[in-house]
């Protein structure tokens, strides 16, 4: 089952910062955050992961709260091709665990 | 990243006829793969767990002999539909996680439509 709580839908304007937030106050210690997202119609995207410091890849950042309860993706200037539903997982680092996914949050990048 | 291939893309089929959708790792080993099931503006639901050289496991639900997932070798994986019907539609995706990768991320393939008349 999910872990995860994310809003149902955002919008961001083309240009801007997109901040996306997720919820996992029952993380464990050992449990990683991982972000995917899905254009319409195509598998999901590996985006970016973590397990306690920021991290920053050349899609986005992620920013964890100290305490690891909740995080924030963020696609630092969003463009019209960001425009999908962003998934946040939390899970052990070990390839055979599942990941399962959540509602997701709905992205609208507006011109 | 890791490239993970499904084939075929869409396929329609005939009530009743079976359905053979494969997954393959192309540049990565997967001794584990997973199968997904989306249906139009849900999110992805997970099937099973498919293990190279052993039974794959089912999540709660989940009708192993309806889907029938064989993973013949450590690149490719299999899920058959048996006697589909209309209600099986959807959007079947497989992944594989990296192994190589620091925490095993998981890697999606393009996804495979099934439309059952």
């Amino acid at each position: 089952d999910a872990k995860t709580t994310q809003p149902t839908s955002m919008d961001c304007a083309e240009g801007r910062a997109a901040n996306l937030p997720c919820n996992h106050s029952t993380i464990s210690g050992n449990e990683y955050v991982y972000w995917y997202r899905q254009i319409h119609s195509q598998g999901p995207q590996y985006i970016i992961h973590g397990l306690k410091n920021n991290e920053t890849n050349e899609m986005a950042s992620l920013i964890i709260t100290e305490d690891r309860k909740s995080s924030t993706l963020i696609l630092p200037h969003a463009t019209l091709r960001d425009t999908a539903v962003y998934y946040c997982i939390v899970r052990v680092a070990n390839t055979g665990n599942q990941f399962y996914f959540g509602t997701g949050t709905s992205l609208t990048v507006i011109p | 990243g890791a490239v993970v291939s499904q084939h075929p893309s869409r396929v329609i089929c005939k009530s009743g006829t079976s359905v053979k959708i494969e997954c393959r790792s192309l540049d990565f080993q997967a001794t584990t793969m997973f199968w997904y099931r989306q249906f139009p503006k849900q999110s992805l639901m997970l099937m099973a767990t498919s293990n190279e050289g052993s039974k794959a496991t089912y999540e709660q639900g989940v009708e192993k002999d309806k889907f029938l997932i064989n993973h013949a070798s450590l690149t490719l994986s299999t899920l058959t539909v048996t006697s589909a019907h209309p209600e099986d539609s959807s959007f079947y995706i497989c992944s594989a996680p990296d192994r190589a990768t620091s925490a095993g991320e998981l890697f999606f393939g393009e996804g495979s439509r099934l439309t059952v008349l």
